[in-house]
């Protein structure tokens, strides 16, 4: 079945650093790709998308683009700022039902001033 | 439209006693699903529902879980009765089912059972 695979963290960084954060995915077929973020006490949120292999998905400086080749779909930001502090979500469909995702560990960011 | 609403957000309880989790997914969003968030396990998806009816409920942890969902606009969690290692956040998301399309997910709800 589909599966992903997260880089793990804490990652810290200063602000106006380089992120990039690790995913890559097994699946069946080529499923749409997904970032999601989650701020401290707040449910999960859509940061970015890619639905088919070469798509860049950007939003709030965030980019990921879907490779297939690598089976992968990493997480970057030029510059963070301490406001993208945050557990970061790499996620694919199960299969079937497109909104059933599987979500990988999570990779805590500490942006520090 | 005000998004996945759950409720409570917060809910303290005692071992053996019955907890109810609410949830109303977005308007006209055909799939609804509990997750489940811990520090050891992450985010696992308990159970979901196509149109109100359950797919697959091969999440649920134990018979002590059930879930309904009546009508397309109200969903509950139960755990009866509650154990101390029910404690977690746990999430409600829907989502049209649209290829490409993704799962909205509400604020959560922080159950601590003592």
């Amino acid at each position: 079945g589909n599966s992903v695979t997260q880089m793990e963290g804490p990652v810290t960084l200063s602000e106006e650093a380089f992120l990039t954060i690790n995913c890559t995915y097994t699946a069946t077929g080529y499923p749409s790709l997904f970032w999601y973020v989650q701020y401290p006490g707040e449910g999960l949120q859509l940061l970015l998308k890619a639905t088919k292999a070469d798509d860049k998905g950007s939003n709030k400086g965030f980019e990921a683009t879907y490779r297939k080749e690598t089976t992968s779909f990493h997480l970057e930001k030029g510059s963070v700022q301490v406001s993208d502090s945050a557990v970061y979500f790499c996620a694919l469909p199960y299969g079937g039902a497109t909104n059933k995702l599987i979500f990988g560990t999570g990779t805590l960011l500490a942006v520090q001033p | 439209d005000a998004g996945v609403i759950q409720s409570p957000r917060h809910e303290v309880t005692e071992m053996g006693q019955e907890v109810t989790l609410r949830c109303k997914p977005i308007s006209g969003h055909d799939y609804l699903f509990w997750y489940r968030q811990t520090m050891m396990r992450g985010l696992e998806l308990l159970i979901y529902f196509n149109n109100n009816v359950p797919i697959d409920d091969s999440g649920m942890p134990e018979d002590r879980f059930s879930a309904k969902m009546p009508n397309a606009s109200f969903s509950t969690l139960k755990i009866q009765p509650s154990e101390p290692r029910d404690s977690a956040v746990y999430f409600c998301a829907s989502g049209p089912g649209a290829r490409g399309t993704e799962a909205f997910f509400g604020q959560g709800t922080r159950l601590t059972v003592v």
